[in-house]
Parts: C-alpha cells; sequence; structure tokens
C-alpha cells in the first residue's frame, strides 16, 4: 500500500506559482497519482491525474519523476480563490478489482494578498 | 450534468435512532463510493459499489448499512451510531471503478451523534 506524504501547510502570495510535493515511496507500478482540492465544508474536487512525466491541464501541472517515488502539484499564479485544501492521492491496485484509495493527510494553502 | 447530491445537509441524531442518508447522481456512473472524514483529516474510504454490487468494505462497524438500489442512488443506513461517528459524510461516483478514475464529490453531509 502506497503511504503518502505532504507538507501540512503552505502560504504563498498572491500571483505567484505553488508548488506542493507528494512523496510516496513504495508506490507501484500500476498505480496512479491523482490530486483533488478541498473547500471548507464542501466535497473535494478533482484537480489533475497522473502516471509519469508531466500533465497539465488548465488549472495546475503535475511533475512526476523517472522513479514515481514523489509528485509536484504546480499552481500557476495562485489567487486568494485557490486557498484551499489539497490532498494527494495514490490508488494502488489490491486484486480481484479492488483498490485501496487512500488519500494523503492534505497541504492547507493559504494565499495571502 | 457533472453533479452528486447528497440529502440532508446536516443530521443530528440520537444513539438510539436510525437514520439514512442519501446520494444520487445522473452522470451514469457505474462505481459509487461513501467517506467519512473528520475535521481536519482526510477522507477515509467506507465503501465502494460497482456496478450496483458491494466491492469494497473497509472493515466499517456494522451500524453503518449501505445500499445500492439502482446505478444512481446511493443510501447509508445509520443505527445505534457513537458520538465518535459525527463527521462529514462523502458520497462520490466515478465513470468505472478503478484506482485511475477522477471521482466526483458530493458536498457532504455533516452528522451530528448525540
Amino acid at each position: 500500500l502506497a503511504k503518502t506524504t505532504q507538507p501540512i501547510s503552505m502560504d504563498s502570495y498572491e500571483g505567484q506559482e505553488v508548488n506542493i510535493t507528494c512523496s510516496h515511496n513504495n508506490i507501484a507500478t500500476n498505480d496512479y497519482i491523482t490530486w483533488y482540492q478541498q473547500f471548507p465544508s464542501q466535497g473535494p474536487r478533482f484537480i489533475i491525474q497522473g502516471y509519469k512525466t508531466k500533465v497539465t491541464n488548465e488549472v495546475a501541472s503535475l511533475f512526476i519523476p523517472a522513479d514515481r517515488k514523489s509528485s509536484t502539484l504546480s499552481l500557476p499564479r495562485v489567487s486568494l480563490s485557490d486557498t484551499a485544501v489539497y490532498y494527494c492521492l495514490v490508488a494502488t491496485y489490491s486484486g480481484a478489482g479492488s483498490y485501496q484509495l487512500t488519500f494523503g493527510k492534505g497541504t492547507k494553502l493559504s494565499v495571502i494578498p | 450534468d457533472t453533479e452528486v447530491t447528497q440529502t440532508p445537509k446536516h443530521l443530528v441524531m440520537g444513539m438510539t435512532n436510525k437514520k439514512s442518508l442519501k446520494c444520487e447522481q445522473h452522470m451514469g456512473h457505474r462505481a459509487m463510493y461513501w467517506y467519512k472524514q473528520k475535521a481536519k483529516k482526510p477522507p477515509e474510504l467506507m465503501f465502494v459499489y460497482s456496478y450496483e454490487k458491494l466491492s469494497i468494505n473497509e472493515s466499517v462497524p456494522s451500524r453503518f448499512s449501505p445500499e445500492c438500489p439502482n446505478s444512481s442512488l446511493l443510501n447509508l443506513h445509520l443505527h445505534a451510531l457513537q458520538p465518535e461517528d459525527s463527521a462529514l459524510y462523502l458520497c462520490a461516483s466515478s465513470q468505472d471503478p478503478g484506482g485511475q478514475e477522477t471521482q466526483y464529490f458530493g458536498p457532504g453531509t455533516r452528522l451530528l451523534v448525540l
């Protein structure tokens, strides 16, 4: 089972790029890495997913090195509305069509004006 | 429609009560999930339904009983809960079961057990 480790919190000023790294040292070959954003009193919302190298969408980029033991979520030019908790999720196949879905402890990002 | 709805939004119940949480999605998703989230903690997976059949039960106590009446609905029946069961209960769905599938979450039901 891939255990994930993230920083507990980060602060950033508006307009800056923010990078949040998640460590998953024992990630398995078939595991995917997914990042979710959660605002208070709301359900998590999908941000981005990757398997290896780099993935980019309209809101973020995800960098995954060749050994896949970590991944970095990059948020370009953050705004106050990006203040939220960001979770790294590694889904591990556990056989018979079953998956272990374990969220990291989450990184609370605070964007400062 | 990419929305997962949950009712009620808030629920207060005593330890002897029986109540149910409801979840609905109309995206044609074939996997549905229940998570429990305590304050300042990540969501913890409780149950997964795949094609209307229970596929994952993360050793959840029997006082929580899931039900999937059809492909769009997911219920969580609650009975004889404890105060430590107070939490945000999140429902999610995905197109198919599988670790690489994007999950769409509802807003949750905030449960308080007295």
